[in-house]
């Protein structure tokens, strides 16, 4: 069975410029989370989407936004970039909102 | 704010020894809490839950015993050996659905051979 996917893998951006992280759960999970990771930190939760809703979100300013497909897949949106979004993105999905979460590998953006 | 964090950064085993890395959690409301383990160049890997009902989980080798009194987690991992080395994050689950979980800082494990 395929994991939890993310695309793309790395990805190079200038600031200012916008961004679109895509990911896909596991079959038959329907929560999605998202993280972003700083090098050498614990992940900090930006958003959970649940059944296509959003359920929760962190302390992220509104350049953040994301959504959940009717297939349960999501993307993260990133504006306005900034030097400091240079992380690791990671998606999480679960079958429901308080199950065990796998995590994708992670997309690495880089700011410049 | 409310946070959780661990006390060691890193920690250093001999293969076979038995490990213990710690976390504390400063949010008395949280009752449901998470270890994860993420090997280099990939996401965290679910190890084992605890709820705020227990104050002791078993799973293949792993041990998680909660200490609500003074908020302290531990993750004991036993006969530890080099393909555990790696970093072990404590997380806390929060809001009314759980929807919210936050990660501490996480520690590095070593193992020697």
């Amino acid at each position: 069975d395929a994991g939890v996917t993310q695309s793309p893998t790395h990805l190079i951006k200038t600031r200012g410029q916008q961004v679109t992280l895509r990911c896909s759960p596991i079959s038959g999970h329907k929560s999605v989370s998202w993280y972003q990771q700083v090098l050498g930190q614990g992940p900090q939760f930006i958003f959970q989407y649940y059944e296509k809703e959003e359920r929760g979100r962190g302390n992220f300013p509104d350049r953040f936004s994301a959504r959940q497909f009717p297939n349960y897949s999501s993307e993260l949106n990133v504006n306005a970039l900034l030097l400091g979004d240079s992380a690791l993105y990671l998606c999480a999905s679960s079958f429901r909102l308080l199950n065990e979460q796998f995590f994708g590998p992670g997309t690495r953006l880089t700011v410049l | 704010g409310e946070s959780v964090g661990l006390h060691l950064p890193t920690l250093s085993v001999q293969e076979g020894d038995n490990s213990i890395i710690n976390c504390a959690y400063s949010n008395s409301a949280s009752d449901y809490f998470i270890w994860y383990k993420q090997e280099s160049g990939k996401g965290p890997q679910f190890i084992i839950d605890i709820r705020s009902n227990m104050d002791k989980r078993q799973g293949q080798r792993v041990t998680v015993l909660l200490n609500k009194t003074v908020k302290h987690l531990s993750l004991q991992i036993a006969a530890t050996q080099p393909g555990d080395s790696a970093v072990y994050f404590c997380a806390e689950a929060q809001g009314a659905s759980y929807d919210k979980v936050i990660f501490g800082p996480g520690t590095s494990l070593s193992v020697i051979p």
